[in-house]
Formats: C-alpha cells, sequence, structure tokens
C-alpha cells in the first residue's frame, strides 16, 4: 500500500460544482501539502500545513481550501470549480527533522472541470 | 523572473552520453537544494539532495554554486531509463517547509 494516498485518482466535474480531493498518510510525517501541476510546468504549492492547528496559504490558495482532520488527513476543496483549476494535484508529506525538504508525494488526482 | 529557472530542454541524447542540467534560483538566502525525478504522469521522487560540497550518487553528480546562485546534476553513461523530468527544488532558510520547484527540465535517452 502507498505511504501517501490521494483520492479521487481522476474526476471530471462540470463548472460551479464543489470538489474534495482527500489525501491520507501512514508515514506519521507532521507535514502535508497541496500542489497543482499544469503541463510542462513545475509544481506550484496551494495550501501547507506543519501540524493539526495550522494551515498555510501557499502561492496559489484562492480557489482553494483545505481542512487537516487529523494529523494523517488533509482534504483540498474547490468550493466552486472552474475550467482553469483543471490539473493534476499532488499531495505530499515531509517530516519536521532534518530532512525536511524530502517530501513524500502521492500518486496524483487527476481533475478535469468542463 | 522566477524563483526557480530550468532549462525546459528537451535534451536528446543517445545511450552512453554525459549530459549536464543547471538550476538557477533567485532567493540568496536559500537553505537546501534538492533534485527529484519526474516520470510521465507520475509523482515526483527524490533523486538526491545537493550538498554544499558537492555529492555523488553513481552515475549522477549534483552540485552547488552558491556564489552564483546555481545547482546541477550530472548524469553520467546515460541509460534509457534515465528518461524522465528531472525538478529542482529549492527551500529558502525564511521557511524551512516550503519548497519551490522549477518547471523541469526533460531528457530522452535514445538507443
Amino acid at each position: 500500500d502507498a505511504d501517501v494516498t490521494q483520492t479521487p485518482r481522476n474526476r471530471i466535474t462540470k463548472t460551479g460544482k464543489r470538489i474534495m480531493l482527500e489525501c491520507s498518510q501512514t508515514k506519521g510525517h507532521d507535514r502535508m501539502y497541496w500542489y497543482r501541476q499544469d503541463p510542462g510546468l513545475g509544481l506550484r504549492l496551494i495550501y501547507y500545513s506543519f501540524d493539526v492547528k495550522d494551515i498555510n496559504k501557499g502561492e496559489i490558495s484562492d480557489g482553494y481550501s483545505v481542512s487537516r482532520q487529523a494529523q494523517a488527513k488533509f482534504s483540498l476543496s474547490l468550493e466552486s470549480a472552474i475550467p482553469n483549476q483543471t490539473a493534476l494535484y499532488f499531495c505530499a508529506t515531509s517530516d519536521g527533522g532534518r530532512r525536511t525538504g524530502e517530501l513524500f508525494f502521492g500518486e496524483g488526482s487527476r481533475l478535469t472541470v468542463l | 523572473r522566477k524563483e526557480v529557472e530550468q532549462d525546459p530542454g528537451p535534451f536528446n541524447v543517445p545511450e552512453g552520453a554525459t549530459v549536464a542540467f543547471n538550476c538557477t534560483y533567485s532567493n540568496s538566502a536559500s537553505q537546501s537544494f534538492f533534485w527529484y525525478r519526474q516520470d510521465c504522469r507520475k509523482e515526483p521522487k527524490l533523486l538526491m539532495s545537493v550538498y554544499s560540497s558537492g555529492n555523488e550518487d553513481g552515475r549522477f553528480t549534483a552540485q552547488l554554486n552558491r556564489a552564483s546562485q546555481y545547482i546541477s546534476l550530472l548524469i553520467r553513461d546515460s541509460k534509457l531509463s534515465d528518461s524522465a523530468t528531472y525538478l529542482c527544488v529549492v527551500i529558502p532558510y525564511t521557511n524551512a517547509g516550503k519548497s519551490t520547484f522549477g518547471d523541469g527540465t526533460t531528457l530522452t535517452v535514445k538507443p
């Protein structure tokens, strides 16, 4: 089983619909992240959380919200999806120790907004 | 100007070739540096960290030049399986948890 699990893996929805992407991890890491990747581009940070009570905006948080339900769970919501939110979304985790830079990614959630 | 810039390529090289990628970063207060590998439609995976003294892992060598604000990745004796996109990642001192990714360099190794 994957250490970082994302659901759903693929989703097609319509403009205006509310969408939730879920992420759970078994690595015991405190830090969790949501990234977005568009074709030919690197990953851009949407939100990140260093522990259950900590939520921080990344560089492209507009139109998104998150919830850290537990140490192991971090969900991303699109309240009213729009076509330019069509992208590949990755959840990632890291520990808060010496190796804070090493990110462990889920397999990605491919979202299409029509 | 982007915080982290990479030559997107593509780099098309024959098997056995040596290829090098550079990545420049704009924030001089950057703390940590990494190279990730991403296969098509898959999640990125850590290839190697980049240390100030440079480091080597088999056919892969990473270097850091703080004065010129760039890191490099050298791949020797390229294999078909090295074909992927290589992402440069930089973390600033001010926010150790906030990684900034380059857009990636695509490598295709041909027989």
